[in-house]
């Protein structure tokens, strides 16, 4: 079945680091894939999405690029800064859109130290 | 607009005890869902709807009943709680966009404690 993979964390980074948070996917067809955030004590905000292959997802300063070729969607953001700190959740979608399911990866923790 | 509101935020059941976490939306979305989230599992699907009327099994269904009356509601229901529910619920509604993706809204979420 379809299956979202996230490198494990937590990932820690100083204040104005470079970040990447690496995603890979299984899944047969063509899935819209996401990054979430979750903030401690909230839940889950939609922080970025691209639905097809080479598309780009941007939001406050992330970025990710749908790799099909590396079934690959990496989350990078080039200067962090403390209230980034997060779990980050990589997730898809099938195409057709029709049940309104997403399959998470298992979320990766992003602590920013000034 | 209260977007996905969840009630209650925290519980705590004894084993066997039944309970209903309650999720409404006020956004007219056609689809809604529950996740669990524990720790270095994401989120797993519990139950989903398609619309009013309609709902599915998602990959870990057992121990759970749903049922979809109305666009709003979507209530999750614990039918004789054990430990291994001790979780954290999300409810979330969502929408197909422009480009055919899933855009969920989740709910702050309802921590569950089973003694």
């Amino acid at each position: 079945g379809d299956s979202v993979t996230q490198m494990e964390g937590p990932v820690t980074l100083s204040e104005e680091a470079f970040l990447t948070i690496n995603c890979t996917y299984t899944a047969t067809g063509y899935p819209s894939l996401f990054w979430y955030v979750q903030y401690p004590g909230e839940g889950l905000q939609l922080l970025l999405k691209a639905t097809k292959a080479d598309d780009k997802g941007s939001n406050k300063g992330f970025e990710a690029t749908y790799r099909k070729e590396t079934t690959s969607f990496h989350l990078e953001k080039g200067s962090v800064q403390v209230s980034d700190s997060a779990v980050y959740f990589c997730a898809l979608s099938d195409r057709s859109g029709n049940t309104g399911k997403l399959i998470f990866g298992q979320g990766t923790t992003l602590q920013v130290k000034p | 607009n209260a977007g996905v509101t969840q009630t209650p935020k925290f519980q705590v059941l004894k084993t066997g005890q039944s309970m209903t976490l309650q999720c409404a939306q006020d956004m007219n979305h056609e689809y809604m869902s529950w996740y669990r989230q524990d720790p270095g599992m994401g989120l797993r699907l519990i139950h989903y709807s398609v619309g009013a009327g309609i709902t599915d099994q998602g990959e870990v269904p057992n121990g759970y009943n749903v049922s979809r009356s109305t666009t709003e509601d979507f209530p999750l229901r614990l039918l004789s709680a054990a430990p291994s529910q001790t979780s954290v619920y999300f409810c979330a509604s969502s929408y197909r966009d422009s480009r055919g993706a899933n855009v969920l809204t989740f709910g702050a979420g309802s921590r569950l404690t089973v003694l």
